[in-house]
């Protein structure tokens, strides 16, 4: 089982700075079989990037993903309000899926 | 628009018995793959089950193979979870998932959850 690391736990920032997480593979994903989710309280999560870079309907440009291998990365350029939440990073492979352990995203 | 509402949660016994459904709308169900995933009190997601558009094809998280069953009724637009032998630790919210047409494992819509607990 491929298992996924994110770091930091939390993160604390203040609305316009710019957020970086990060997620670690313990072997090697495809990029094409990596997926960024944000979840806000009370909600079910909603997809952000599909295949390490694709952006999800809806999602504005400020979020950026990248990464190959093990090593994976979602940024958001400038922080907006609504953008603070649990990120959560999965990939598939084969017969099964495993998501990381998530981000909390907080307001400074 | 696209509609996933869960149903059939509720608490149960250890060792009892539950059967989630989730109605799908607003896309030809049949050409989708469809996945459950459950998130424990205050806790992260956990991936459970998947099937395929057809049913045919099913698979399951190490933790509930032989106790959960996954299934689609088509014609209903209709997807299940057939839960038995529950524990304690299957509490949990459970969401209805689609897969992306292109990839199985990218989940694009979510239902709202239904919460089962597992408690004496």
């Amino acid at each position: 089982e491929i298992v996924l690391t994110q770091s930091p736990g939390t993160l604390s920032l203040s609305p316009g700075e710019r957020a970086t997480l990060s997620c670690r593979a313990s072997q090697s994903v495809s990029s094409s079989y990596l997926a960024w989710y944000q979840q806000k309280p009370g909600q079910a999560p909603r997809l952000v990037f599909y295949g390490a870079s694709s952006r999800a309907t809806g999602i504005p440009d400020r979020f950026s993903a990248s990464g190959s291998g093990t090593d994976f990365t979602l940024t958001i350029s400038r922080l907006e309000p609504e953008d603070f939440a649990v990120y959560y990073c999965q990939q598939y492979v084969g017969s099964q899926i495993t998501f990381g352990q998530g981000t909390r995203l907080e307001s400074k | 628009e696209v509609q996933l509402v869960e149903s059939g949660g509720g608490l149960v016994q250890p060792g009892g018995s539950l059967r989630l459904s989730c109605a799908a709308s607003g896309f030809t169900f049949s050409n989708y793959e469809m996945n459950w995933v459950r998130q424990a009190p205050g806790k992260g997601l956990e991936w459970v089950s998947y099937i395929s558009g057809g049913g045919g094809t099913k698979y399951y998280a190490d933790s509930v193979k032989g106790r959960f069953t996954i299934s689609r009724d088509n014609p209903k637009n209709s997807l299940y979870l057939q839960m038995n032998s529950l524990r304690v630790e299957d509490t949990a919210v459970y969401y209805c998932t689609r897969g992306r047409y292109d990839s199985w494992g990218h989940l694009d819509y979510w239902g709202q959850g239904t919460l089962v607990t597992v408690s004496s």
